[in-house]
């Protein structure tokens, strides 16, 4: 069965550095997701691209967040400079939504980050 | 603004027994999805059941079953049948009916089940 791959799964960075992660989504799906979940909290969406537009990025912390999917495919996201209160799971997710019947959305493994 | 709540931080259930977690939600539309999903300690998250609004049947998977109660914006997860690989986080999850619109978790609930 087709997955969501994410890596790395885990990073361990310095205060001030830079971080990035990389999600493929499966293949086929054109909507692909990014949230952020901070321990004992819900997961909260950072940027959500419809093949290499995107659609949502109200929630992305543009002056240190930055994401991108180039070829309507894989995407990236990256923090510039890291901040303590970046440490969390970053999960991508991705769905077909190209029909009422197709937004379940599939999540990935997620990458977990810890900030020092 | 649409909101999720989960009420119960922690539930715990004996193998084999029923529980059934809960779930609110806070929308003025008439049309939208909502979502299970399950999340097991250091594995991805995975979706359980979903629901859409316009249907006025109740979801099944299995030894999953949800109360869709619209008028009270309820959306609870009976669990049949406890298993211990059923022990992980619980995330009920909402979208409006959209092309573009995102998926609005709860804070989710942990479930233990003891043998």
């Amino acid at each position: 069965e087709a997955e969501v791959a994410q890596s790395p799964r885990y990073k361990i960075t310095e205060k001030s550095q830079a971080v990035a992660f990389w999600c493929d989504p499966i293949s086929g799906h054109a909507t692909l997701y990014w949230y952020r979940q901070i321990l004992g909290q819900g997961l909260e969406l950072l940027v959500q691209f419809q093949d290499e537009s995107v659609v949502d990025d109200s929630q992305l912390p543009k002056d240190r967040f930055s994401a991108e999917r180039l070829k309507g495919v894989d995407s990236t996201l990256k923090i510039q400079p890291a901040e303590l209160g970046d440490s969390a799971m970053y999960l991508c997710a991705s769905s077909l939504r190209r029909s009422r019947d197709q937004e379940t959305q599939y999540f990935g493994p997620g990458t977990r980050l810890l900030v020092l | 603004a649409q909101t999720v709540t989960q009420s119960q931080p922690e539930m715990s259930v004996q193998e084999a027994e029923t529980v059934t977690l809960s779930c609110t939600y806070d929308t003025s539309e008439s049309d939208y999805y909502l979502f299970w999903y399950k999340q097991p300690p250091s594995r991805q998250m995975i979706l359980v059941i979903r629901q859409e609004a316009y249907k006025q049947q109740n979801a099944t998977e299995n030894r999953f079953s949800v109360n869709f109660q619209k008028a009270a914006k309820s959306f609870s997860l009976k669990i049949s049948d406890s298993q211990l690989g059923d022990a992980a986080m619980y995330f009920c999850a909402y979208r409006r009916e959209s092309n573009t619109d995102k998926l609005i978790f709860g804070t989710g609930t942990r479930l233990q089940v003891f043998p």
